[in-house]
Parts: structure tokens; sequence; C-alpha cells
């Protein structure tokens, strides 16, 4: 079945520790981007990728990395200057043209 | 900053009443609209998106979309406890990005 598989579904940090989120799409989408949803909020971009090797910071980049190096996989690092990394975790992808957004299932990080 | 502002709520209506949630935005170069549904623990998923004036039905489900007013709503007719969820709404700018609103609370009670 085509879709977004964000893995792993919890993951725990420890301080002072980088840790990766997976995002991987079969839908051979071209834009992919991540998000972090706190309670209560609505979600905040944190980088978005328009196609392969190529990414922008969005709205809250700091403290976290990307890399795009397939079409399928954006991965994001929470690195160990994130203070906060607490969050809901949301990769999406979209196609070409005026395609709306769709969701992974969301990885949930938490501070050990 | 542009922003989308939405109602928290919650709203709460009776089943089989028509629900409607609002959404305003800031940009007015925004042409593109979209409504997700986000149950509790669980990633959104679209409902809606409408990028014209005027109305788009779809089920029990009618987006509108006043670009002068800058105003977009969803409407949800007969209305069931399974539609209790926080309804994003959203709004594309340039570069394909989207800009959430915080989302509104609908308690459908049976």
């Amino acid at each position: 079945d085509g879709g977004i598989t964000q893995s792993p579904k919890y993951l725990f940090r420890k301080e002072g520790q980088n840790v990766t989120l997976s995002c991987e799409q079969n839908l051979n989408h071209d834009a992919m981007y991540w998000y972090r949803q706190d309670p209560g909020q609505g979600l905040r971009l944190i980088y978005y990728s328009q196609i392969v090797n190529d990414f922008q910071k969005g709205d809250i980049a700091e403290g976290y990395s990307v890399s795009r190096e397939k079409k399928e996989s954006f991965p994001l690092t929470v690195t160990s200057a994130q203070k906060n990394p607490t969050a809901f975790y949301l990769c999406a992808s979209t196609g070409t043209g005026d395609q709306p957004q769709h969701f992974g299932d969301g990885t949930r990080l938490s501070i050990l | 900053q542009k922003e989308v502002e939405q109602n928290s709520g919650p709203l709460s209506v009776p089943e089989g009443a028509i629900a409607s949630l609002n959404c305003t935005y800031s940009d007015r170069g925004s042409q593109s609209f979209f409504w997700y549904r986000q149950y509790s623990g669980k990633s959104p998923e679209l409902i809606m998106f409408i990028y014209s004036n005027g109305d788009k039905e779809d089920g029990r489900f009618t987006a509108q979309l006043n670009k002068a007013s800058q105003y977009v709503s969803l409407l949800i007719r007969d209305s069931q406890p399974s539609d209790s969820a926080t309804y994003l709404c959203a709004a594309r700018e340039y570069g394909n990005k989207l800009v959430f609103g915080a989302g509104t609370i609908l308690r459908v009670k049976s």
C-alpha cells in the first residue's frame, strides 16, 4: 500500500543525546515536510524539502537537522541543542501542483 | 508572521445537528485552504480542500471560502459522535508550505 511510514512510534531521548526520526514514503512525492505539534497547539514547520539534495528551514529549525539523499526518505535529527524536544513529530509529503499534504502516523518524542 | 486563527472551542453540538467551524487567515496571497481532522493521539487526516470562492460539498462536509473576508469555514451536517475530534484549518503559502491554526475541538453529544 502507498503511504508515509514514520518510525519509531515512541522515542526517548537522554540529555545531550542526538536522536533521528525516520520518514519514508512510497508515493513518489517530490516534497516532504517535518512538523512539530505541542499539546493544544497547531503544527509548526521545522524543515521542508521540495527536491532531492535540497531542503529549507521552516519556522522552528533551530536544534534540528535533516537530509534528503533519496526521494523516498527525509530523516529528522533532533540534536542536543534542542532544549525542549518533547513533542509529537509529524512527517508529510505532497506531489506536484496544488495537491494537499498527507501525513504519516507520527513519532512521539519524550525526554528521559 | 502569517497566521491562521481558529476558535479553540470546545464546540459542543447534539447528534444530528450541523457543526460550523470557522477560520480566518492573514495572508491575502494564500490561494488554497485545507481542513484536517485529528483524533486524540493520532495524526491529521485530510477532510476537505478548497481553492475557489464559494462552497464545496463532499458528503456531509461543506467547505466555504470567502477570499475578500479572508474566511474559511467547514460545515458538518448530521453530526455524529465519531466526528468528535480537533479540526485543523491550514492555508498554503509560498513554497507549498502550510500554515496551521491551533485547531477547534468539536464534541458531538449523543
